[in-house]
């Protein structure tokens, strides 16, 4: 069975400062690893994904993660964080062989202090 | 590409009435459609997976007769709330999978249920 654990329901940060926020997986096949970010009373945007090719993913709004296998961690970082990065994020999991069945974390809230 | 859109984003009812929410695919054709449900604070629950002309396989614990999903073509899927009470309130979400794609689910904006 596949699981996901975000560490950290909430995460401050200082404008400027490095954002961190940390997935770890669990998954008995391959898989591939998500960050989608929420804003209030909106859907789900797809940040950046990991499909088996490169571990370092470089997403969309500065974002990447890395996906690191031995440590079963898809960790998501933002050099330097922007008001605009305040909002909910999700890591998810599903399977490589392409099911779609996503399985999430329970969400980091990242809020940005002037 | 890849839009997909839920209507309406938001609906007040009162409790014994039903509702129906869409999702549809914009600009692609979706093999598989997914409805979610999300609580205050909380994180995505999945309540069924439909695939079109098919038959809904729901999660554990959703009440299919409750939550009805029809995926009658390969653009829309609905989730019908049937007599919904004030518990069913809650902000539910659709995505779907494009064919030939990668794993990658595409969100609409989600809709949110209050049931008075």
């Amino acid at each position: 069975a596949q699981s996901v654990t975000q560490l950290g329901s909430h995460v401050s940060v200082s404008e400027g400062a490095l954002v961190l926020l940390r997935c770890n997986y669990s998954s008995s096949v391959p898989p591939y690893l998500f960050w989608y970010v929420q804003y209030p009373n909106q859907g789900l945007q797809l940040l950046l994904k990991y499909t088996s090719a490169a571990t370092l993913v470089k997403g969309i709004n500065g974002f990447e993660a890395e996906f690191k296998k031995s440590e079963t961690s898809f960790h998501l970082t933002k050099p330097s964080a922007h008001m605009s990065d305040a909002a909910e994020y999700f890591c998810a999991v599903s399977e490589a062989s392409g099911t779609y069945k996503y399985i999430f974390g329970t969400g980091t809230r990242l809020k940005v202090l002037a | 590409g890849a839009v997909v859109s839920q209507h309406p984003s938001w609906v007040i009812c009162k409790s014994g009435t039903s509702v129906k929410i869409e999702c549809r695919s914009l600009d692609f054709q979706a093999t598989t459609m997914f409805w979610y449900r999300q609580f205050p604070k909380q994180s995505l629950m999945l309540m069924a997976t439909s695939n079109e002309g098919s038959k809904a396989t729901y999660e554990q614990g959703v009440e299919k007769d409750k939550f009805l999903i029809n995926h009658a073509s390969l653009t829309l899927s609905t989730l019908t709330v049937t007599s919904a009470h004030p518990e069913d309130s809650s902000f539910y979400i659709c995505s779907a999978s494009r064919s030939g794609g990668t794993g990658e689910l595409f969100f609409g904006e989600g809709s949110r249920l209050t049931v008075l």
